[in-house]
């Protein structure tokens, strides 16, 4: 089983709508959680941190279920530029500064 | 906000070279460095981790006489790919945990694209 896994898409949206992308996690001692957006070809850059709490940032909001080890990130009012791969990472097994990617889920957002 | 880079960006080399890919922290001295691979439409991969002035830890299944790492000073780890072939080629990919702050924060350099002919 993989450590993170995800749905890997792609999920194609029309502009304006909103989109939820799940990731569940097998590390049940993992502290650590985010999401991160690679476009084509590029670096992952970092979208989020997620926190047990649940936080938001503008058109995105991310969960955290520790008992589920579920992890999602909802996208409303898509927009062309949101159209990426967004990765789950979560700490790694042995270390908490190690990070484990997911495989990612790509999104396609059309006009 | 903190920037890696690496260099080359991209490179193309016969089979039985060498290639060395270099990642700096420009703007903050770096405690680790990490470096992945990731092949199309896969996920990133943790080779190894490299802390400033001693040995890399590799994870399971990276041969560390192929892939070699120093990590010279608190901004630069280099990781020469030897004698490359063809099933290198792949997209690596370093990122730079800074001295201070948070345990789990990592800035990614942009890649470096290898082909191996």
């Amino acid at each position: 089983r993989k450590e993170v896994e995800q749905d890997p898409g792609p999920f194609n949206v029309p502009e304006g709508a909103t989109v939820a992308f799940n990731c569940t996690y097998s590390n049940s001692a993992s502290q650590s959680f985010f999401w991160y957006r690679q476009d084509c070809r590029k670096e992952p850059k970092l979208l989020m941190s997620v926190y047990s709490s649940g936080n938001e940032d503008g058109r995105f909001t991310a969960q955290l279920n520790r008992a589920s080890q579920y992890i999602s990130l909802l996208i409303r009012d898509s927009k062309l530029s949101d159209s990426a791969t967004y990765l789950c990472v979560v700490n790694g097994r042995d270390s908490s500064y190690k990070l484990i990617f997911g495989s990612g889920t790509r999104l396609l957002v059309r006009p | 906000g903190a920037v890696v880079s690496q260099h080359p960006s991209r490179v193309i080399c016969k089979s039985g070279t060498s290639v060395k890919i270099e990642c700096r922290s420009l703007d903050f001295q770096a405690t680790t460095m990490f470096w992945y691979r990731q092949f199309p439409k896969q996920s990133l991969m943790l080779m190894a981790t490299s802390n400033e002035g001693s040995k890399a830890t590799y994870e399971q299944g990276v041969e560390k006489d192929k892939f070699l790492i120093n990590h010279a000073s608190l901004t630069l780890s280099t990781l020469t790919v030897t004698s490359a072939h063809p099933e290198d080629s792949s997209f690596y990919i370093c990122s730079a945990r800074p001295y201070t702050g948070l345990a789990d924060t990592q800035y990614f350099g942009p890649g470096t694209r290898l082909t191996v002919l």
